[in-house]
């Protein structure tokens, strides 16, 4: 059983529409992270987040830290095929020093 | 330029026959790490180092070893492969250790070792 869970796994949209992916757990983590990776790649970091409750937005891209710091969500506004990436969401358990990983979601935005 | 560097990039070889995938960062970080990744699976930590002569078990440290002799370089050892390794390996560095207070741990990547064992 994953430590983070993403959803969905797999999103193939049209460009211009938007989407929403989601990081949950049922641990609580000290901070979350989000990384995108392109093909022949190392993930390359995006943001992290560390308050509960925390916004941040990055361009289009707007980051979420649950209230609880439990789960997170990345929302991507009017999608752009640049976007197509596997988004990898990360954290830090409290009182932890290792980094978990979730599975990913693959997202491909069609021109 | 700051940089990770792993290598090979890619790698095939024979069940059994002992293997090292280096790793080197130019940005004197701290934390080092090896990932290996796969399909369904995500990133799946192998091994970390806190510091030189420091290191530990990951999520799936099983027939892998490491060392951190100096704080640039952690090789990846595989003593004996088994098909089982074939995998996208990855090496990660930050200037801090995750979790600590204050502290930037951002992950750098390296561009990664595709392995295959037959």
């Amino acid at each position: 059983t994953q430590l983070l869970e993403q959803s969905p796994q797999f999103l193939s949209i049209q460009e211009g529409e938007n989407l929403t992916v989601y990081c949950n757990s049922s641990s609580v983590f000290s901070s979350l992270q989000w990384y995108r990776q392109e093909p022949g790649e190392g993930p390359v970091l995006l943001v992290t987040v560390v308050t509960g409750g925390e916004v941040k937005k990055l361009k289009r891209l707007t980051f979420q830290f649950g209230d609880a710091r439990k789960d997170s969500s990345l929302h991507i506004t009017a999608a752009q095929p640049g976007d197509t990436g596997l988004y990898l969401c990360a954290g830090v358990k409290t009182s932890g020093s290792r980094l978990t990983f979730g599975e990913g979601t693959q997202l491909t935005v069609n021109p | 330029e700051a940089q990770v560097t792993q290598n090979p990039r890619y790698l095939i070889t024979v069940t059994g026959k002992k293997l090292t995938v280096t790793c080197s960062q130019n940005m004197n970080h701290e934390y080092m790490s090896w990932y290996r990744q796969d399909p369904g699976l995500g990133l799946r930590q192998i091994y970390y180092s806190m510091n030189v002569e420091v290191t530990d078990k990951g999520d799936v440290p099983e027939g892998y070893k490491v060392s951190r002799k100096e704080k640039r370089n952690f090789p990846l050892i595989l003593e004996s492969p088994s098909p089982n390794q074939t995998s996208l390996y990855f090496c990660a560095s930050s200037l801090r250790i995750p979790g600590l207070a204050g502290g930037s741990y951002e992950q750098y990547f390296g561009p990664g070792t595709r392995l295959t064992v037959t």
